[in-house]
């Protein structure tokens, strides 16, 4: 079984702070993918970053950025310089790699405040 | 345009009644989903299709039925609506040929079952 878990409900930082929403996960897959996804109030669902869990190297898209570590299964994202815009439920999402499926799973969801 | 849509963006139904919720998709994948989204519970997966005649259960199918009308139109239904399918629901969409299994979300349906 796959299962992926954020531990922060909420969070909430002063804008132009640097913020890290956690995530772990397990599967037994040996090839699999890891994804942030960001919920603004319109609902709609917005990829972040990706990580490829055969890369060694971490993820990073402008300001957001991600800490991982495989054999921890922890997949974390930082956002630095942190902006109003970015006010959102965040979602941490596990896709293994298994012949013919590509099944997304997703953790609970972090809700993100940024303060002016 | 949007390359996923979903129809309608808000919908309040009784239970015990028939509804469907529609979803298109203009860009060319083979594959699509249906997810519902519950506060605290992230998304779960509802079923998923690989093409027109593949169809397949996920993790919570129990009162729900889909049908792959054609390659761009995934269409879920509840035969008997109760208020505990109250959810936003989403509809995706992945290419199988695309290799880093990124899913292309829908705006989500607001269903609400009093």
């Amino acid at each position: 079984a796959q299962t992926v878990t954020q531990s922060q409900p909420e969070m909430s930082v002063q804008e132009a702070e640097t913020v890290t929403l956690s995530c772990t996960y397990d599967t037994s897959e040996s090839n699999y993918y890891l994804f942030w996804y960001k919920q603004p109030p319109s609902r709609q669902m917005i990829l972040v970053i990706r990580q490829e869990a055969y890369k060694q190297q971490n993820a990073t898209e402008n300001r957001f950025s991600v800490n991982f570590q495989k054999a921890a299964k922890s997949f974390s994202l930082k956002i630095s310089d942190s902006q109003l815009g970015d006010t959102a439920m965040y979602f941490c999402a596990l896709c293994p790699v298994i012949q013919g499926a590509q099944k997304l799973v997703f953790g609970q969801g972090t809700r993100l405040t940024i303060n002016p | 345009d949007a390359d996923v849509t979903q129809t309608p963006r808000n919908r309040i139904t009784k239970t015990g009644k028939r509804i469907m919720l529609e979803c298109s998709q203009t860009k060319g994948h083979d594959r699509m989903y249906w997810y519902r989204q519950d506060p605290g519970l992230g998304l779960r997966l509802i079923y998923y299709s690989f093409d027109v005649k593949d169809i397949n259960k996920g993790e919570i199918s129990d009162g729900y039925s889909v049908s792959r009308q054609a390659q761009a139109k995934f269409s879920l239904s509840l035969e008997s609506a109760i208020p505990n399918q109250t959810a936003l629901y989403f509809c995706a969409t992945s290419d199988r040929g695309q290799g880093n299994n990124e899913q292309y979300f829908g705006p989500g349906t607001r269903l609400t079952v009093t």
